[in-house]
């Protein structure tokens, strides 16, 4: 079974710029959670999606932004980029929303360096 | 809100025991998770608790105790495979159920 699988891996990116990352979740899941992750604050959660519907959402800027498809693929998007949004950002699935087993399958990341 | 503390950075020695503690502060406990992250990869699920008490599993176990917000995760016969970065996270339904994770604590397991 294929597990979590984000795109892209490794990207770069300038100020003012706005980026899309995408997620596919293990098959048979439904939530997708987005987390960015630095040094300095370790795993942040962005939000979670589940049936196509934002459920949670973290506190970020309104510039910070996603979205599921039927599929339950995911996308997030950044827009207008500032220096400290260079991160990894995770993707993690899980059987349904708020799953009580706490057991989210991560993705390896989309690690976004902005200049 | 919620607050999950942990120790930066721990070290240990080949086949010794060692403890990474968890304390927690929420208004809608429903349940503690433990993980495990390599150095450049993802995060992997190791434990679950919701109830006060010890779970094992194989060389880990994980303890949780509500009344006091605490818990922690015992490594047995520690490996130098070990050296990672251990992640506590709690689940908060006031929080519409996120689980929230704490910083991490960097393992380093020396030979």
């Amino acid at each position: 079974k294929a597990g979590v699988t984000q795109t892209p891996r490794y990207l770069i990116k300038t100020r003012g710029q706005q980026v899309t990352l995408s997620c596919s979740p293990i098959s048979g899941h439904r939530s997708v959670s987005w987390y960015q992750q630095t040094p300095g604050q370790g795993l942040q959660f962005l939000f979670e999606y589940f049936s196509e519907t934002q459920r949670n959402k973290g506190n970020f800027p309104g510039r910070f932004s996603g979205r599921q498809f039927s599929n339950s693929r995911s996308e997030m998007n950044v827009s207008t980029l500032e220096l400290g949004d260079s991160a990894l950002y995770l993707c993690a699935s899980s059987l349904a929303s708020g799953d009580n087993t706490g057991e989210l399958f991560f993705g390896e990341g989309s690690r976004l360096t902005v200049l | 809100g919620q607050n999950i503390d942990q120790p930066t950075e721990m070290t240990a020695t080949e086949g010794a025991i060692v403890q990474i503690n968890c304390t927690y502060q929420t208004s809608g406990f429903n349940g503690l998770f433990w993980y495990q992250q390599h150095a450049g990869e993802a995060p992997t699920f190791l434990s679950y608790n919701v109830l006060d008490g010890l779970e094992e599993k194989g060389r880990f176990s994980s303890f949780l105790s509500r009344s006091k917000g605490y818990s922690y995760l015992l490594l047995k016969e520690l490996q130098m495979k070990d050296s990672a970065s251990y992640l506590c996270a709690v689940r908060d339904f006031s929080q519409g159920g996120k689980l929230i994770f704490g910083q991490g604590t960097e393992l380093s397991v020396k030979p």
